[in-house]
């Protein structure tokens, strides 16, 4: 049984490109979840997706950023315009459930993004 | 809202010395409370959880966490650190209605032969 699956794990993109960033969950999983870590610091969660549906993007910032989840395939996140401060480990966690808060999340391996 | 607070961004300890991450959670609700270690390059992977059952709590790798209400506290232990232990370590507290975590900024363990 796979894990979360991120591609690619490291990408790097002048300003002003775009950086589209890949998730499959774990077979099973229809829950997924994306974290930002900045450089000495901690995860901070970006945006919460079931298939096909945005559940809670409170997270994400509000321009240039978008995730989406479809029905077949992996789970985007998208940063369109890419900054130097976009530079970062992007992750991603699935759960079978939408879960109670109990729930154990499987992270992948991360992408990590620099903007040149 | 839930946060939480990791003391100390960088811990060392000498081979076979006692582990002790510190960590202090604030929540209005009972939390759940989550341990994540990472390795350099990789992603996190969970060493053990508290759900309000047993306030002891074993994880993996020989970690251990005791849950204690009065001091907001979810301190990670192990009795003897070993080399591979080195990686950096993060405590996290979900939402009550979600699987949503907020995590600490972590704490780097060293472990000196």
């Amino acid at each position: 049984n796979a894990g979360v699956m991120q591609n690619p794990r490291h990408l790097v993109r002048r300003r002003g490109q775009e950086a589209r960033l890949r998730c499959s969950p774990m077979k099973g999983h229809s829950h997924v979840y994306w974290y930002r870590q900045l450089p000495e610091e901690g995860l901070k969660f970006m945006v919460y997706l079931q298939k096909e549906n945005i559940i809670d993007e409170s997270g994400m910032p509000k321009e240039r950023f978008s995730a989406e989840f479809p029905k077949e395939g992996p789970s985007i996140l998208r940063i369109q315009q890419v900054v130097r401060g976009d530079s970062a480990a992007y992750f991603c966690a699935s759960s079978p459930t939408r879960g109670t808060g109990d729930t154990e999340a499987f992270f992948g391996q991360g992408t990590r993004l620099t903007v040149v | 809202a839930q946060s939480v607070t990791q003391l100390g961004s960088h811990v060392s300890v000498s081979e076979g010395a006692l582990v002790l991450l510190r960590c202090n959670y604030s929540s209005s609700v009972p939390p759940y409370l989550f341990w994540y270690v990472q390795y350099p390059n990789q992603g996190l992977q969970l060493l053990l959880k508290y759900t309000s059952a047993a306030t002891l709590v074993k994880g993996i790798n020989g970690f251990e966490a005791e849950f204690k209400k009065s001091e907001t506290s979810f301190h990670l232990t192990k009795p003897s650190a070993h080399m591979s232990d080195a990686a950096e370590y993060f405590c996290a507290v979900s939402k009550g209605n979600t699987d949503k975590l907020i995590f600490g900024t972590g704490t780097r363990l060293q472990v000196f032969p």
